[in-house]
């Protein structure tokens, strides 16, 4: 079965970086495209990125543009985020979830979360 | 940016009653090529992810109960749950992916 584990959150201090990472299993992770999604404590779900099945396509929601990267390693069937210059509006509840083919339309698999918490 | 706007906020009905939910965007999600509309819906329980229920404004997804369904076109839609079960207590949210991807803010559906 399709399975998303994410990983990389904790409690970071404002103006940091961070490194999130999404593993998949028990689908051709080459063949998905995935995403970024984000839940801030008691709040609604905002989207943050999708990357393309080679990594080739690339979108960012304009509120983490220049601060956030996205990129995957398709032999390790893992997605990765990258996070710069923490922001305490940047805690919440890290998604990753799987596109339902190669285009960037809904998400039919997501992951428990990782939480990140921004805090001095 | 395509807003997506959600209503009512929360939404109280009594076991076995319909619950409706709102979705409204900020232009039309409706591509004449294909004569599809870019919207999907999902369920989240409490201390879970979401979980997808439609797809196109109206295909269920494979294992989705035939009690909700989906409705709209252009820029305003509808999930109905036709017959509200206590497992069905859960926030919704509509999605767009015409353009990138936007949610909107929610509906809390809860017991009465």
């Amino acid at each position: 079965q399709v399975q998303l584990v994410e990983s990389g959150g904790g409690v970071v201090q404002p103006g940091r970086s961070l490194r999130l990472s999404c593993v998949a299993s028990g689908f051709d992770f080459s063949n998905y495209g995935m995403h970024w999604v984000r839940q801030a404590p008691g709040k609604g779900l905002e989207w943050l990125a999708f990357i393309s099945y080679d990594a080739s396509i690339i979108y960012y929601a304009e509120s983490v543009k220049g601060r956030f990267t996205g990129s995957r390693d398709n032999s390790k069937n893992t997605m990765f985020l990258h996070v710069d210059s923490l922001r305490a509006e940047d805690t919440a509840l890290y998604y990753c979830a799987r596109d339902q083919f190669r285009s960037s339309y809904w998400l039919d698999h997501w992951g428990q979360g990782t939480l990140v918490t921004v805090s001095s | 940016d395509i807003v997506m706007t959600q209503s009512p906020e929360s939404l109280t009905v009594s076991l076995g009653e319909r619950a409706t939910i709102n979705c409204k965007s900020s232009q039309s999600l409706l591509y004449t090529s294909n004569n599809k509309n870019y919207l999907a819906w999902y369920q989240q329980k409490p201390g879970q992810p979401p979980k997808l229920l439609i797809y196109w404004a109206s295909t269920r997804e494979s294992g989705v109960p035939d009690r909700f369904s989906g409705s709209g076109s252009g820029t305003d839609f509808t999930l109905t749950i036709s017959s509200l079960q206590a497992e069905d207590v859960a926030v919704y949210y509509c999605q767009q992916y015409y353009n990138l991807l936007t949610f909107g803010g929610g509906t809390k559906v809860e017991i009465k």
